[in-house]
């Protein structure tokens, strides 16, 4: 695809539950970033990868979030014993990893915990 | 990464130039200029960037004063599609770095 892809669009869990998020890329783009929008907020980067490495998870909020890349495309974010507090727009996005090249985010993945 | 100052909110009248400032005084040499917009219910859009020269594509055109202490980023005429929230962002590109968001300028075109 042209974009960033992210799956599901909404997503609603029960509190306690855990959840999955996926990313897909853009195809060559070495690196991928995780962020988490609360309502009438800015974006707050949780998470960078380049390839499969996760070089910087300073902003995952707390041990109940965790991300993954193993091939090096293709990413998860999971959320276990998800929270109320976990309710937010989860982005990623994707660049070549040289220069300047921007960031190029996806839509988000809607995140209701009830 | 250094901190950016913008107004909170501006209104722009459609058809005309809409220019939005950010005030970035403590930049250092190797960090770039990023402007994103975000309209309601998409991610980010990424619009320009630069460093030290001015920059126009397709979307905008991007003024850096030659301290590099502040920018201006300029729509030549704005649509009523181009109401969001506008993101100036610095970012040291020395190790493919992250983007940290501010809160932004909410831009209003109105009829």
């Amino acid at each position: 695809g042209a974009g960033v892809s992210q799956s599901p669009r909404y997503k609603v869990a029960k509190r306690g539950q855990d959840v999955a998020l996926r990313c897909d890329p853009i195809s060559g783009h070495v690196s991928l970033f995780w962020y988490q929008q609360a309502l009438g907020q800015g974006p707050e980067f949780l998470t960078y990868f380049q390839n499969e490495a996760q070089l910087d998870k300073s902003g995952l909020p707390s041990d109940r979030f965790f991300a993954e890349r193993p091939e090096g495309s293709v990413s998860t974010l999971k959320i276990q014993r998800t929270q109320q507090e976990d309710s937010a727009v989860y982005l990623c996005a994707s660049s070549l990893n040289r220069g300047s090249s921007p960031l190029h985010f996806g839509n988000g993945t809607r995140l209701t915990v009830t | 990464d250094a901190k950016t100052t913008q107004p909170t909110s501006m209104d722009c009248a459609e058809g005309r130039a809409a220019n939005l400032p950010c005030n970035h005084s403590t930049i250092s040499g190797n960090e770039y200029v990023y402007w994103y917009r975000q309209i309601h219910s998409q991610g980010p859009q990424y619009i320009i960037h630069g460093l030290k020269n001015n920059e126009t594509n397709e979307m905008a055109s991007l003024i850096i004063t030659e301290d590099r202490k502040s920018s201006t980023l300029i729509l030549p005429h704005a649509t009523l599609r181009d109401t969001a929230v506008y993101y100036c962002i610095v970012r040291d590109t020395g190790t493919a770095s992250k983007l940290t968001f501010g809160t932004g300028t909410r831009l209003q075109v109105t009829l």
